[in-house]
């Protein structure tokens, strides 16, 4: 199983959105609602900021959205604050065979 | 809230065995699933293996000939060795819980494993 593919980076202005897409197959994103972000400051472990797609832990802000078409996956930024800075990592788990697959990693530099 | 503490040793050296356990504090160990994954410096998250309630697991295909998940209830703990290790071993190693939708909703703060002589 491959990696989901994610862009190395991405950037926005303070106020700005920023989107990360999530790349996958049918296999994968495309073929389960599955789909969690983690966002991860540097040294840090990761904290689950979306899951099943679309929905948001208790205590994460209405800034951070997610959805998906087809076998790609977005997280959305809204007005991007300084603390956003960091590396987002999607995932996304693939029911039939009982396992995980994850993204790449984009690292959010807040301009 | 629950909390989740790795613990091992951070050296092991080639071809031995990498022995690590998190303890579940403010929930129990029998009432969730549970998993471990792995970060080499550097790079991204890897999900290693999943441990479940009733003690079933399952394994990454790539790494599963070398891991073995395990729980201890009574100490509200679960357990992960991976034998004959490598430099691509190293890594920092975390456990997390399994949250709503297959999502890891909690995790312990991540112990790093170097793999040297």
């Amino acid at each position: 199983q491959s990696a989901l593919t994610q862009p190395p980076s991405a950037s926005g202005s303070p106020g700005q959105s920023v989107t990360i897409s999530c790349t996958g197959t049918s296999s994968d994103v495309g073929g389960y609602k599955y789909v969690s972000w983690y966002q991860q400051h540097p040294g840090k472990a990761p904290k689950l900021i979306i899951f099943a797609v679309t929905k948001r832990p208790s205590g994460v802000p209405d800034r951070f959205s997610g959805s998906k078409s087809g076998n790609t996956a977005s997280l959305t930024v809204s007005g991007l604050q300084a603390e956003d800075e960091a590396d987002y990592y999607c995932t996304s788990h693939v029911g039939n065979d009982n396992f995980y697959v994850f993204g790449t990693g984009t690292k959010v530099t807040v301009l | 809230q629950v909390q989740l503490q790795e613990s091992g040793p951070g050296l092991v050296k080639p071809s031995e065995t990498l022995s690590l356990t998190c303890t579940v504090s403010g929930g129990s160990v029998s009432s969730s699933y549970w998993s471990w994954l792995r970060q080499p410096p550097g790079k991204g998250l890897e999900w290693i293996a999943s441990i479940f309630d009733s003690g079933s697991a399952n394994y990454n295909p790539s790494l599963k000939s070398r891991v073995t998940v395990s729980m201890d209830t009574s100490k509200d703990q679960f357990s992960l060795k991976v034998t004959s290790v490598t430099a691509a071993d190293t890594a920092v190693y975390y456990c997390a819980r399994h949250g709503s939708d297959w999502s890891f909703d909690f995790w312990g703060q991540g112990t790093l494993v170097t793999v040297s002589s």
